[in-house]
């Protein structure tokens, strides 16, 4: 299948400080990135699309302003968290969707990147 | 409330046991796909089944789908101390289009 590469990992950041999170997908092209945001135990809730060469769709409740996405190109998407507080401290995982074939619908993931905010 | 209710929440059986888990959900959908993720990683596709289908097999696996009762069970046959993980139903309303997750399932299987 198709791989999708998060990173980074694992962030630590103090109360205030933006944080950057890369998702690239490494041998096919994606229009369309989603981001979901992960509390321990719990499901994934989704934050935004991020689109190719425009706007993001955000999520009701998710504050466009407070987390940044760009998808610049067909293989990358950006998601910042401006000013990150405890209280956005949480895991944050990408997808791809196939687009084409008999599995159309299916999201390949990235591994997730695990922010703490003290 | 949310689309797509997994239950059981949590569930514990001893290898070789099969063990089952079902997806409830409320709209309509274009497709429904299982996906498991281990504790602290990414989330791995198992199986999807479109609206059109009742039943899919992928080795150990095994999906239904009734979409009058919009609900949907994942089989896994003769599990393995490596299935222990957590299972996520997602619903898709059209063809790769976004996807709503269920609440999971955490699985554990005792050796």
């Amino acid at each position: 299948g198709a791989v999708v590469s998060q990173h980074p990992s694992r962030v630590i950041c103090k109360s205030g400080t933006s944080v950057k999170i890369e998702c690239r997908s490494l041998d096919f092209q994606a229009t369309t990135m989603f981001w979901y945001r992960q509390f321990p135990k719990q499901s994934l809730m989704l934050m935004a699309t991020s689109n190719e060469g425009s706007k993001a769709t955000y999520e009701q409740g998710v504050e466009k302003d407070k987390f940044l996405i760009n998808h610049a190109s067909l293989t990358l998407s950006t998601l910042t968290v401006t000013s990150a507080h405890p209280e956005d401290s949480s895991f944050y995982i990408c997808s791809a969707p196939e687009l084409r074939g008999p599995n159309t619908g299916e999201l390949f993931f990235g591994e997730g990147s695990r922010l703490t905010v003290l | 409330s949310q689309q797509g209710e997994e239950d059981p929440q949590a569930l514990s059986i001893q290898e070789g046991e099969n063990a089952t888990m079902n997806c409830s959900y409320k709209t309509s959908i274009n497709n429904l796909q299982w996906y498991r993720q281990n504790s602290g990683r990414g989330l791995v596709h198992l199986i999807l089944i479109r609206s059109n289908e009742r039943e899919k097999h992928s080795g150990r696996l095994r999906v239904t789908l009734d979409t009058s009762k919009k609900s949907s069970s994942l089989l896994i046959t003769a599990s393995r101390a490596a299935d222990t993980a957590s299972y996520f139903c997602a619903t898709g309303e059209t063809s790769g289009s976004r996807l709503t997750f269920g609440e999971g399932t955490q699985l554990t299987v005792n050796p």
